[in-house]
């Protein structure tokens, strides 16, 4: 079963508009973190913003943030005032394990596309 | 910058053979991760090392294998090589303790094409 869902294989959002970009996940673990990461066309992987499973509030990193809803199991990503290098895809990621063994388990992204 | 140095960034071979992709993490990370990105794929995990050790193992065929180095670099090891193994290879890494988000640095990715 799938442990990450990004439902939106692709987005198209006008420049300054905000954007929401949906992640639900899958576990049975209390503690648990998520993140978002963007991957340019260039290809390198960036990390956006995390959230951990305790957290009370949504995480806020600048123009990102996170809407947390913890007993709908979703993560979505909520890019606000959209700039055309914001265009990339964007991974939810999940992460599972503990201790040293903690790995992140990637959803299968979502294309944005910023419109001038 | 990541912190995270890959080499080769473009590798392109042919069926049958091997190659071996290096990877240094940040500077004080004892994790060291290895994600394969196919085309129009998600990231696939598929192994892990923690301080020379394998700590989890995901979806690596048996024809691939990674060690970490005492000097905590880490290469991985791609054998026989097929058409699909053609993908962006990522390196990542972490400090390790238990206490952090787990949040990984991921290096530029060394990308394979298997001709």
């Amino acid at each position: 079963a799938q442990k990450i869902t990004q439902t939106q294989p692709g987005m198209f959002v006008q420049e300054k508009e905000a954007v929401t970009l949906d992640c639900t996940y899958d576990t049975s673990d209390p503690s648990y973190g998520l993140f978002w990461y963007k991957q340019p066309s260039s290809g390198e992987m960036i990390f956006l913003i995390y959230q951990g499973s305790y957290d009370q509030q949504n995480a806020t990193e600048g123009r990102y943030s996170l809407n947390f809803q913890k007993a709908r199991k979703s993560a979505n990503l909520v890019i606000s005032a959209s700039q055309l290098g914001d265009s990339a895809m964007y991974f939810c990621a999940m992460r599972e394990g503990k201790g040293s063994a903690r790995q992140l388990t990637f959803g299968s992204g979502t294309q944005l596309t910023v419109l001038p | 910058d990541s912190g995270v140095t890959q080499t080769p960034k473009h590798l392109i071979t042919a069926t049958g053979q091997r190659v071996t992709l290096r990877c240094s993490p940040r500077s004080g990370d004892l994790s060291v991760y290895w994600y394969q990105q196919s085309l129009d794929q998600g990231l696939q995990f598929l192994i892990q090392y923690y301080n020379g050790e394998e700590r989890a193992k995901g979806n690596i065929l048996e024809r691939f294998s990674a060690q970490q180095f005492p000097d905590l670099h880490s290469e991985l090891n791609l054998s026989s090589l097929e058409l699909g193994d053609s993908a962006l290879y990522f390196c990542a890494s972490r400090r390790g303790g238990a206490s952090e988000t787990g949040e990984l640095f991921f290096g530029e990715g060394s990308r394979l094409t298997v001709l």
